[in-house]
């Protein structure tokens, strides 16, 4: 089946470390992207790429880091500069962006908690 | 300023009682506007995308429909499983890529049998 893979599904790590999570896909899809919910707010991004060794800042890309060495693959690493890392992040991917408006899948998170 | 409102913020309806929930956008431009299911602990499920006014996407119980704007998504017959949290997203037209997609803060929607 395709879809999108993130692990683990739930992450506890001590205030002042680092944390990446994965996400991988096999859609084959060119553009990946990872959110940030909490509750009572509506999905924020904060990094999105579009292609293979490419990436952007999303809206709230401060004290978060990306790296797409594959196309497969699109990890975050949450550094200890983010002041409010506890949170539920989704990766999700789309066809090529484009000019046409593609629908995201998402995978089913990663709750981090940080204490 | 692009956003996206989404109401009711929750609603609790009995087994075969429709209703419908609302989004209304303002965006300088409507790409496309689509409508995910998210359930507890889950990601988001994508259902529907609707491109421009006067569209409308069936699927099972549930109907979306578009206008300039908001959009609806009508629940018609619902059962216990339709129980979720329902999001709405808009992607602007400017720009060339997905990072224009705004979503709003979801209705959350509870059937009782």
């Amino acid at each position: 089946d395709g879809g999108i893979t993130q692990s683990p599904k739930y992450l506890f790590r001590k205030e002042g470390q680092n944390v990446t999570l994965s996400c991988e896909q096999n859609l084959n899809h060119d553009a990946m992207y990872w959110y940030r919910q909490d509750p009572g707010q509506g999905l924020r991004l904060i990094y999105y790429s579009q292609i293979v060794n490419d990436f952007q800042k999303g809206d709230i890309a401060e004290g978060y880091s990306v790296s797409r060495e594959k196309k497969e693959s699109f990890p975050l690493t949450v550094t200890s500069a983010q002041k409010n890392p506890t949170a539920f992040y989704l990766c999700a991917s789309s066809i090529s962006t484009g000019t046409g408006a593609s629908p995201l899948h998402f995978g089913n998170g990663t709750r981090l908690t940080v204490t | 300023e692009d956003q996206v409102t989404q109401s009711p913020e929750a609603l609790r309806l009995q087994e075969g009682e429709s209703s419908s929930l609302n989004c209304s956008y303002t965006v300088s431009g409507l790409r496309g506007l689509f409508w995910y299911r998210q359930d507890p602990g889950k990601g988001p499920e994508f259902l529907f995308t609707l491109y421009s006014a006067g569209e409308e996407k069936e699927k099972e119980r549930l109907k979306a429909t578009l206008t300039k704007k908001e959009s609806f998504l009508h629940i018609t017959a619902p059962k216990p499983e339709d129980s979720a949290t329902y999001l709405c997203a808009v992607q602007a037209s400017y720009g060339g890529s997905q990072g224009n997609l705004i979503f709003g803060k979801g209705t959350k929607l509870s059937v009782k049998p």
